[in-house]
């Protein structure tokens, strides 16, 4: 069975910093994907990482793909509080089968 | 097309009623995925169709809950009996099977009190 594991589950930034989100998954993995969600909202695509080695930027946001390591990297640079969101991974075995989802980092940015 | 569109946005319901909810997809898109998100958790998949046939259903897709696409277009979704831990969002997504991006809808919010 895919599990999908994000670290942390909180994080509390300041404005003008940069972090970084964790996603872990258990199985060999077709690709993966980056989620915002805003409260209430629903589910806002934010990357799709196809390949080992992947990276891809939007903004302040940079996501990347170790396939090998099962791993991949959600990094916010330089953080403003319009970031502010959950933020989720989800994994895909193969083909167009179901996302399984990581249980989300709530994100907070404060002045 | 608009995207993937989901009926009603809200619900509060008796426990014991019947609800329904109403999912269409993006025209073109042949496959549809139910998830479940309770709060503060990832979404969690329930069940999803590849046209007209359900391929898949998860084990949290209890016998009274049953999704149904007719016409390979637009799904339901229907709790029997609810229960106070059937509140959650139901989110409705769908995709091309040939494709990679999934596309979900605004969510169905269920409040059983």
């Amino acid at each position: 069975e895919l599990k999908v594991e994000q670290n942390p589950l909180f994080l509390s930034m300041q404005e003008g910093k940069n972090y970084t989100i964790y996603c872990n998954y258990s199985t060999t993995s077709d690709r993966l994907y980056w989620y915002r969600q805003d409260p209430g909202k629903s589910l806002e695509s934010l990357f799709v990482l196809l390949s080992n080695g992947a990276v891809k930027q939007e903004g302040r946001l940079m996501a990347s793909l170790d396939t090998k390591a099962r791993l991949s990297t959600l990094h916010i640079t330089a953080a403003v509080h319009d970031l502010s969101a959950t933020y989720f991974c989800a994994v895909v075995i193969s083909g167009n089968t179901p996302l399984v989802f990581g249980k989300g980092t709530r994100l907070s940015v404060i002045a | 097309d608009t995207g993937v569109s989901q009926d009603p946005r809200h619900k509060i319901t008796k426990r014991g009623q019947n609800v329904t909810f109403r999912c269409d997809p993006i025209s073109e898109h042949n496959r549809l995925y139910w998830y479940r998100q309770t709060l503060g958790q990832g979404p969690e998949f329930l069940t999803y169709f590849q046209n007209e046939a359900q391929l898949e259903k998860s084990r949290l897709l209890s016998d009274r809950f049953s999704a149904e696409r007719p016409k390979g277009s637009f799904s339901t979704l229907e709790i029997q009996r609810t229960e106070q831990g059937d509140s959650a969002m139901y989110l409705c997504a769908s995709s091309l099977s040939s494709g990679w991006g999934y596309t979900f809808g605004s969510g169905t919010r269920l409040t059983v009190v």
